[in-house]
């Protein structure tokens, strides 16, 4: 069973759309959850940062982390054509540093 | 400007010939990874570093060797490059830990024939 599991899309949606990002993961030690942006060609930039449970939001990005059911979700309002790239989450345990486990990425097109 | 720098950006060399890919980051972090990121198998991390002379395995070290002599630099060295090595690296540091990765260099493309 893998570890991190995401759907690699690709996911399409109009300009304006809201879209929705999601990872499962088995191991129940995760504490910290991430999501990172990765343009074509380029490095990954994080995006948003989570510990444990609970919604952040950051402008027109909002994650979610539900730690019972192991399932974190990137919400993105009002989507734009510059938001298309392969988003990917990644998750660790706590205590010290710990190996991010990343999953391998949902790539998201978004049509003006 | 806040950067990780990786060189050389696209590198292709024959298998058995040792190379090195450097790293340098010019935030102050103490904090530095390795991955590879390849297709289907998303980003798998090699070595990492939470600081100087401190360096532990990943989830892919085998064939790669790292040095941490200073705070700045992470440099990743293939002994003896393989073909199955080819793949898109990325260096990565962070202030805080867990693995709060916030910055990327831009990758290196290396391919081994």
């Amino acid at each position: 069973q893998k570890e991190v599991e995401q759907d690699p899309g690709p996911l399409s949606v109009p300009e304006g759309a809201i879209v929705s990002l999601n990872c499962t993961y088995s191991n129940s030690a995760f504490q910290y959850f991430m999501w990172y942006r990765q343009y074509s060609r380029k490095g990954p930039e994080l995006l948003m940062y989570t510990y444990s449970s609970g919604n952040k939001e950051d402008g027109r990005f909002i994650a979610q982390v539900d730690k019972s059911s192991k399932y974190i979700s990137l919400f993105i309002r009002d989507s734009q054509p510059s938001d298309s790239a392969t988003y990917l989450c990644a998750m660790s345990e706590n205590s010290g540093y710990s190996t991010l486990t990343f999953g391998k990425g949902t790539m998201l097109l978004v049509s003006p | 400007e806040a950067q990780v720098t990786q060189n050389p950006r696209y590198l292709i060399t024959v298998t058995g010939k040792k190379l090195t890919v450097t790293c340098s980051q010019n935030m102050n972090h103490e904090y530095m990874s390795w991955y590879r990121q390849d297709p289907g198998l998303g980003l798998r991390q090699i070595y990492y570093s939470m600081n100087v002379e401190v360096t532990d395995k990943g989830d892919v070290p085998e064939g790669y060797k790292v040095s941490r002599k200073e705070k700045r630099n992470f440099p990743l060295i293939l002994e003896s490059p393989s073909p199955n090595q080819t793949s898109l690296y990325f260096c990565a540091s962070s202030l805080a830990p867990p693995g709060t990765e916030a910055f990327f260099g831009q990758g290196t493309r290396l391919t081994v024939v």
